[in-house]
């Protein structure tokens, strides 16, 4: 299956933001989805596992949610600040195989 | 707080093996699940595949005939072995850790490999 992002989004600080992940082959909530942040220059952090659980360390400004009547995840950044630009990436796993979307960049100005 | 570390050769002649080893410190190899992931120039990430601290091994089908992951030489690093490379293998490469297969919560810091002659 292959999970699909936006290229890019873009907010101003203080707002809220919402990227989405549309899944395509096989139901949105047959697998936890997860969503990677990746600042420029800086490797990988994980921001949310199994949907909606945050790792410790990760503000709550951050949520995940799923939709299945769209077939897709979302992630949501709340009181954006200009260190939450980054490039964001969903994920989830076909039997034991894990599988990306293709990342969306979002830029906060 | 855990680290992990890759280290490895920066530049490997095609045709050739990339060997690379993921050094952690702060925590134990057990009872975790170790992926290696890598991001192309300009593309996005590729999962390589995970290994178990059991030695349980599963690879992205599209690389299995050429990867092997295994313990390192010292009890805590985990290796990756991708055989045969081409320049489609330049990238920078991460471990990461898990509690389940499916994701991980911490990762390296990455380590470029370049594929050229």
């Amino acid at each position: 299956f292959v999970l699909a992002q936006p290229p890019s989004v873009s907010e101003s600080p203080g707002k809220t933001v919402t990227i989405s992940c549309t899944r395509s082959g096989g139901s949105i909530a047959n697998n936890y989805i997860q969503w990677y942040q990746r600042r420029p220059g800086k490797s990988p952090t994980t921001v949310m596992y199994e949907g909606n659980q945050r790792p410790s360390g990760v503000p709550d400004r951050f949520s995940g949610s799923i939709d299945s009547s769209s077939n897709s995840a979302s992630l949501t950044l709340s009181g954006l600040r200009t260190e939450d630009e980054a490039e964001y990436y969903c994920q989830s796993y076909d039997g034991y195989n894990w599988v990306f979307g293709g990342g969306t960049k979002l830029t906060v100005l | 707080q855990v680290h992990l570390q890759e280290s490895g050769p920066g530049l490997v002649k095609p045709s050739e093996t990339l060997s690379l080893t993921c050094t952690v410190s702060g925590g134990s190899i057990s009872p975790y699940y170790w992926s290696w992931i890598r991001q192309p120039p300009g593309k996005g990430l590729e999962w390589i595949g995970y290994f178990y601290f059991t030695g349980n091994t599963k690879y992205n089908p599209s690389l299995t005939s050429r990867v092997t992951m295994s313990l390192g030489s010292s009890k805590n690093q985990v290796s990756l072995s991708l055989s045969s490379v081409t320049d489609a293998d330049t990238a920078v490469y991460y471990c990461a850790r898990g509690f389940q297969f499916y994701y991980s919560d911490s990762w390296g810091q990455g380590t470029l490999v370049t594929v050229s002659s």
